[in-house]
């Protein structure tokens, strides 16, 4: 099984400023690789697929880089909207998810 | 518009089996493969199994092969998934979810399952 993991576990970041997430594979991945938001109560959504792609409606604050093992999901400007937990998700063999990081406002 | 509709929350006694439904519409249902994925309270995301509404093939991920079946309704473009011997560790919520070029694009809106004697 491909082990996703991501870092920090939590970021604390004020509203305006950047947000950078990390998320490496235990093995390569290739661009097979998407990135989900969910808020408190919700279902995840749809970020960022083929590691870096914006899935429809996700606004170009949202950026994803990476390939191989070592991927970063960007926000550039965090919005009131965007506090919520990022989990990046391998779909290359098979489909696992990373444990998740936590942004909150600082 | 394209959604998914799950079926309302359970309570269910360790050993018994829950089975949760998926309801689809705004898009041909045999078009686009089904996952299920479920989520403990307060972690993370766990990949359950895939199935092909075309022709109802499945796979499941080794931790629940044994435990899980997923079916499809083509005629109500429902997709099901269910899960026997319940322990208290499986107590989630349970998400069907649409797959687009292997990610998951679109969601349901989760189903509670309770495992509690």
């Amino acid at each position: 099984e491909i082990v996703m993991t991501q870092s920090p576990a939590t970021l604390s970041v004020s509203p305006g400023e950047r947000a950078t997430l990390s998320c490496r594979a235990s093995q390569s991945v290739s661009s097979n690789l998407a990135w989900y938001q969910q808020k408190p109560g919700q279902a995840p959504r749809l970020l960022i697929y083929g590691a870096s792609t914006r899935a429809t409606g996700i606004p170009a604050r949202f950026s994803g880089s990476g390939s191989g093992t070592e991927f970063t999901l960007t926000i550039s400007s965090l919005q009131s909207e965007d506090f919520a937990v990022y989990y990046c998700q391998q779909y290359n063999n098979w489909w696992t998810f990373g444990q998740g990081t936590k942004v909150e406002i600082k | 518009q394209v959604q998914l509709v799950q079926s309302g929350a359970e309570v269910k006694k360790p050993g018994a089996s829950v089975k949760v439904s998926c309801k689809a519409s705004g898009y041909t249902f045999t078009s686009y493969y089904m996952h299920w994925v479920r989520q403990a309270p307060g972690q993370g995301l766990e990949w359950m199994g895939i199935i092909n509404p075309s022709g109802g093939s499945t796979s499941y991920a080794q931790k629940f092969q044994g435990r899980v079946t997923m079916t499809r309704d083509t005629s109500t473009s429902t997709v099901y998934m269910e899960l026997s011997s319940l322990r208290s560790e499986d107590t989630a919520v349970y998400y069907c979810a649409r797959a687009l070029r292997q990610a998951f694009d679109i969601w349901g809106q989760g189903t509670m399952v309770t495992v509690s004697s």
